[in-house]
């Protein structure tokens, strides 16, 4: 089967922009998770989606968005983006929700803001 | 609040010996632990968990031990080799289903030929 697939792996924008990333999960895996990355702070959660409905959300603000499509492919959306944006976008996903199923992740798309 | 701490951020081993990776919870309702191994540019991969049920995992050269009672866990490799040269993540959660993962910051393992 083909791993996590994220696009772009990597996208250079400046301050105030807005950026849309896009993660395909393994085929038949239905649980997407999006989490940054950033230098010493570890992979903080961003939310979670299971058949097109947000099941979880982490502590970012607003401008952090996602959604999931009726084929599980995922988007997260970040608006008016701020020098502190600039991470390692992750996207794991599982075949369901519960947490002792196995996550895959996908490369990640790292995120520069100027 | 850092749930989940991996408070050495970096261990150097010699190959072959034994290389320890610690990790504490402060979280009391996790149950189920996880450690992810992470190759620059590319996403981390699981490498081994346990269920607070349990006090040691294995898998080949990776053991983890969770002691609950101090809320600790650690993952053992033996003998450790040049490939485990990776950042490693420790992760815990509550087996409920709208439960996340809660990562700590990674420790950066570095195995010397």
């Amino acid at each position: 089967k083909a791993g996590v697939t994220q696009t772009p792996r990597y996208l250079i924008k400046t301050r105030g922009q807005q950026v849309t990333l896009s993660c395909s999960p393994i085929s038949g895996h239905r649980s997407v998770s999006w989490y940054q990355q950033t230098p010493g702070q570890g992979l903080q959660f961003l939310f979670e989606y299971f058949s097109e409905t947000q099941r979880n959300k982490g502590n970012f603000p607003g401008r952090f968005s996602g959604r999931q499509f009726s084929n599980s492919r995922s988007e997260m959306n970040v608006s008016t983006l701020e020098l502190g944006d600039s991470a390692l976008y992750l996207c794991a996903s599982s075949f369901t929700v519960g947490n002792t199923d196995t996550q895959y992740f996908g490369p990640g798309t790292r995120l520069t803001v100027l | 609040d850092q749930q989940v701490k991996q408070n050495s951020p970096s261990l150097s081993v010699q190959e072959g010996r034994i290389s320890i990776l610690n990790c504490d919870y402060t979280n009391s309702m996790f149950d189920y632990f996880l450690w992810y191994k992470k190759y620059p540019a590319e996403g981390p991969t699981f490498l081994i968990s346990i269920s607070s049920i349990k006090d040691k995992n294995e898998d080949g050269r990776f053991t983890v031990f969770l002691n609950k009672s101090a809320k600790h866990l650690s993952l053992h490799i033996v003998p450790s080799q040049p490939g485990d040269s990776a950042v490693y993540f420790c992760a815990a959660t509550s087996t409920g289903a709208n439960s996340k993962l809660t990562f700590g910051k990674g420790i950066t393992l570095s195995v010397r030929p």
